[in-house]
């Protein structure tokens, strides 16, 4: 069975740093597309970063220069560093396996970025 | 750049059937998209991948009563014989170059 948890949420000040990781089990994060998508307070899904089966990556304008998504095989798992936090960071970010045609999401983790 | 369209709001009776529709903005009307629900406080759920064409295919345990279908650069979710735990966020998603783009999501309402 195919799930996903995500931890590493928290109250972060603007300005900050976050590592959020994304904990992989039935399948083997490295051999798939892993995408992290997050959902701000009452509004809707927001792509954020990808990383391919064959190490790229991607990113939304809107984080790119400050998040790092990367992988860990021999773990497992799929992390996404976020470096000089902003308010309208804060959201639910869910870590999700995209696995043709079929995507498989976690439970999500909140970030509150706040002073 | 690749947009998707979602109405913010649709609302059906129960047991009756509802279509939500999604639009592909223009150059993009072949492209193939994800419906996703999201019941209140919950996290996204896979409903279907569907393509241009109107074929699709489904994630695991998605009942009958959903289903999708094409018209041009339009995706169509239907759901027949509405229950009340189908009172969600309905969200359409597409791959671009790289990227994931979301459409803004439809709330449904069952009345």
């Amino acid at each position: 069975e195919v799930q996903l948890v995500e931890s590493g949420g928290g109250l972060i000040q603007p300005g900050g740093s976050l590592r959020l990781s994304c904990a992989a089990s039935g399948f083997t994060v490295g051999n798939n597309y892993m995408t992290w998508v997050r959902q701000a307070p009452g509004k809707g899904l927001e792509w954020v970063s990808i990383i391919n089966s064959g190490g790229g990556t991607y990113y939304a304008d809107s984080v790119k220069g400050r998040f790092t998504i990367s992988r860990d095989n021999s773990k497992n798992n799929l992390y996404l560093q976020m470096n000089s936090l902003r308010a309208e960071d804060t959201a639910v970010y869910y870590c999700a396996r995209y696995f043709s045609p079929d995507v498989y999401w976690g439970q999500g983790t909140l970030v509150t970025v706040s002073s | 750049q690749l947009v998707l369209t979602q109405s913010p709001s649709a609302s059906a009776s129960l047991g009756a059937s509802v279509t939500l529709t999604c639009t592909l903005n223009n150059g993009h009307s072949s492209y193939p998209i994800a419906w996703h629900q999201q019941q209140p406080e919950k996290g996204p759920r896979y409903l279907m991948k569907l393509n241009s064409d109107g074929s699709h295919s489904k994630g695991d345990g998605i009942p009958d009563r959903f289903s999708g279908s094409s018209s041009g650069a339009e995706r169509y979710l239907t759901i027949s014989s509405l229950q009340s735990e189908d009172e969600a966020d309905y969200y359409c998603q597409t791959w671009g170059t790289g990227n994931w783009e979301f459409g803004g999501g439809t709330k449904l309402t069952v009345l």
